[in-house]
């Protein structure tokens, strides 16, 4: 099965710069997904890590360590439209099972 | 626009009510899928369907009715659905799945807006 782990909510302010932490439990892995789901629409996708380390998309940075089974999402220059949900997806069987998500504010 | 598109956007239906959902892809994935969320739950994985065969049904009552009739296309049949089960149905595709490699973003999948379903 699969156990994934992160913040229920977060707020932060306009320009900072916001981490949102994911850990999971898994039985196989094959990559992480990072989805944005923004008040009454569907899901969007924003990363994916398959091996450990960084990868940088603009103002979104997505982190991955598989030995500890841990992820982070790093949100730069945040903006208001920036405030929604952000669902960490570990894939156990190549098909992504969804956390809770992250309600994230940013406030002015 | 993800490419995805779900009708009916909204639904009230009845207990004994019968119903379908409509989604349709225009991307030339062959990975469809169907989600539920419910109101502060994760999303729960209903059913998939990967070159028309469905690969996986997630313990889902049999009130819920899955079919795919070719790889753009997929309907969830609803019938004696019972008020637990409001909740928002979401659609989703994907290239394929179980075919990519390691670096692969093969199976990112793109959803549909959904639908809001009520049941009385």
């Amino acid at each position: 099965g699969q156990n994934i782990d992160q913040p229920t909510e977060m707020t932060a302010t306009e320009g900072a710069i916001v981490q949102i932490n994911c850990t999971y439990q898994t039985s196989g892995f094959n990559g992480l997904f990072w989805y944005q789901q923004h008040a009454g629409e569907a899901p969007t996708f924003l990363s994916y890590n398959v091996l450990d380390g960084l990868e940088e998309k603009g103002r979104f940075s997505s982190f991955l360590s598989r030995s500890k089974g841990y992820s982070y999402l790093l949100l730069k220059e945040l903006q208001m439209k920036d405030s929604a949900s952000y669902l960490c997806a570990p894939g156990g069987s190549y098909i992504p099972t969804f956390g809770r998500g992250t309600s994230l504010i940013v406030h002015p | 626009e993800t490419g995805v598109t779900q009708t009916p956007r909204h639904l009230v239906m009845g207990m004994t009510n019968k119903k379908s959902l409509k989604c349709e892809q225009h991307l030339g994935h062959n990975a469809m899928y169907w989600y539920k969320q419910s109101a502060k739950k994760p999303l729960e994985l209903m059913f998939v369907y990967n070159f028309k065969e469905q690969t996986e049904n997630n313990s889902v009552p049999s009130r819920f009715s899955p079919e795919c009739p070719n790889s753009s296309h997929l309907f969830l049949h609803l019938h004696t659905l019972q008020p637990e089960d409001s909740a928002l149905y979401l659609c989703a595709s994907s290239q394929d799945f179980g075919l990519a490699g390691v670096g692969s973003v093969k199976n990112e999948q793109f959803f549909g807006p959904g639908t809001r379903l009520t049941v009385l």
